[in-house]
């Protein structure tokens, strides 16, 4: 069974631009999480996604926002771009919502703000 | 929110010793303890997990237990290989109507050939 894919590997992007990254889930997963990963503040939870409602969301800026298609893929979006988001940004699938599924990551969107 | 705590931040041994990580939380709700393994380059990976209703849990090499007293967990592997070296991370979620991992910050963990 393939794993969580994600695309594109990597970006770089000027501030003030707006940039959309996708997940797509293990094949049978109906939720999606994303987190963004920085040296400096760890591993942090975005949002989560099932049944195309976003059933989450952390502690983020309304610049980020995401949403889920009805075949489970997730996109999220990062607008007016700040060399802060420069990040590893991750996307976790999962068979239901809730925090006691198994959570399996993809190999994560590299973004480079300049 | 929770708040997952862990240590030690690196971690060095030799080759066939053994190493453990800890790992502290603070929502008594919590009811589900990942652990994820990330090498250079990669997304974290699912090495093994342990629910509050389980003490301990092993796979091969691999052992997990869990405190629910205390609010700590912990992860053991035995004889250590080279390719055991990577970024360790543990996570908690679980509680109601909080559906994200909290991970901890991480343990760089080198083994020594």
């Amino acid at each position: 069974k393939a794993g969580v894919t994600q695309t594109p590997r990597y970006l770089i992007k000027t501030r003030g631009q707006q940039v959309t990254l996708s997940c797509s889930p293990i094949s049978g997963h109906r939720s999606v999480s994303w987190y963004q990963q920085t040296p400096g503040q760890g591993l942090q939870f975005l949002f989560e996604y099932f049944s195309e409602t976003q059933r989450n969301k952390g502690n983020f800026p309304g610049r980020f926002s995401g949403r889920q298609f009805s075949n489970s893929r997730s996109e999220m979006n990062v607008s007016t771009l700040e060399l802060g988001d420069s990040a590893l940004y991750l996307c976790a699938s999962s068979l239901a919502p809730g925090g006691s599924y198994e959570q399996y990551f993809g190999p994560g969107t590299r973004l480079t703000v300049t | 929110g929770e708040n997952v705590e862990q240590h030690p931040s690196t971690l060095s041994v030799q080759e066939g010793d053994s190493a453990v990580i800890k790992c502290t939380y603070s929502d008594s709700a919590s009811n589900y303890f990942p652990w994820y393994k990330q090498e250079l380059g990669k997304g974290p990976q699912l090495i093994i997990d342990i629910r509050s209703n389980v003490g301990e849990k092993k796979d091969q090499r691999i052992a997990v237990t869990l405190n629910k007293t205390a609010k700590h967990f912990s992860l053991h592997i035995t004889e250590t290989q080279p390719e055991d070296s990577a970024v360790y991370f543990c996570a908690a979620s679980g509680a109601p109507n909080d559906y994200k991992l909290s991970f901890g910050a991480g343990t760089t963990v080198t083994v020594r050939a």
